[in-house]
């Protein structure tokens, strides 16, 4: 059965690095999203991004995240200078176009120190 | 927006027995209730669903039930086994956005 990987499944920080969350959606899906979870808290929507650009975004994705699909299979999600805040598991998440089940990945858990 | 509202937190159950989560939401809206179920270290997953012009929905142990004047929605898991023990998600999507409010998750623990 096909499913969305994610990678790396844990990456430690510094404060104020860049990071690269990589994400691999199922092949024949058009809308891809990024959500994270704080530890103990609910999953909170990020952004979703459909043929080529962003369709829609909250107020947690702010300037310093930035989402890219650099070629056919492959959506990342950048985090420009981490802050300590950022710390939390990063979902990614497809489905096709139209309907509303998404398929999420396993998550990568970002610690930042 | 639209809030997402989910009780118990915890729930403790012996195998065997049924266990109800509940939920709520706040924008009458919503059209869409999936529920996720997240076992450690991985991803929630879909487990079932429900649209607004369904009142209950059943997939072998696990069905959903929908209230739309009452806004609240609730998954039900008879005979339950061990390896249901994990945290469940409920979500609500309004019309036409796509974007689930997930509620603050269950942690079902089935005791063998």
């Amino acid at each position: 059965e096909p499913e969305v990987t994610q990678t790396p499944s844990h990456q430690v920080t510094q404060m104020g690095q860049e990071v690269i969350l990589r994400c691999v959606p199922i092949s024949n899906h058009l809308y891809f999203y990024w959500y994270r979870q704080i530890l103990g808290q609910k999953v909170e929507f990020l952004v979703s991004f459909y043929n080529n650009e962003i369709s829609e975004k909250s107020e947690i994705f702010d300037d310093q995240f930035s989402v890219e699909r650099p070629d056919g299979s492959n959506f990342t999600l950048k985090i420009r200078s981490t802050k300590l805040e950022d710390s939390a598991m990063y979902f990614c998440a497809s489905k096709l176009l139209a309907v509303y089940e998404q398929y999420f990945g396993p998550g990568t858990r970002l610690t930042v120190t | 927006g639209e809030n997402v509202e989910q009780h118990p937190s915890t729930l403790s159950v012996q195998e065997g027995d049924s266990a109800v989560i509940k939920c709520t939401y706040s924008d009458s809206a919503s059209n869409y209730f999936p529920w996720y179920k997240q076992e450690l270290g991985k991803g929630p997953q879909l487990i079932i669903d429900i649209r607004s012009n369904v009142g209950e929905k059943k997939d072998q142990r696990i069905a959903v039930t929908l209230n739309k004047t009452a806004k609240h929605f609730s998954l039900h898991i008879t005979e339950t086994q061990p390896e249901d023990s994990a945290v469940y998600f409920c979500a609500a999507s309004i019309g036409g956005s796509y974007i689930p409010t997930f509620g603050r998750g269950t942690s079902l623990i089935v005791h063998p």
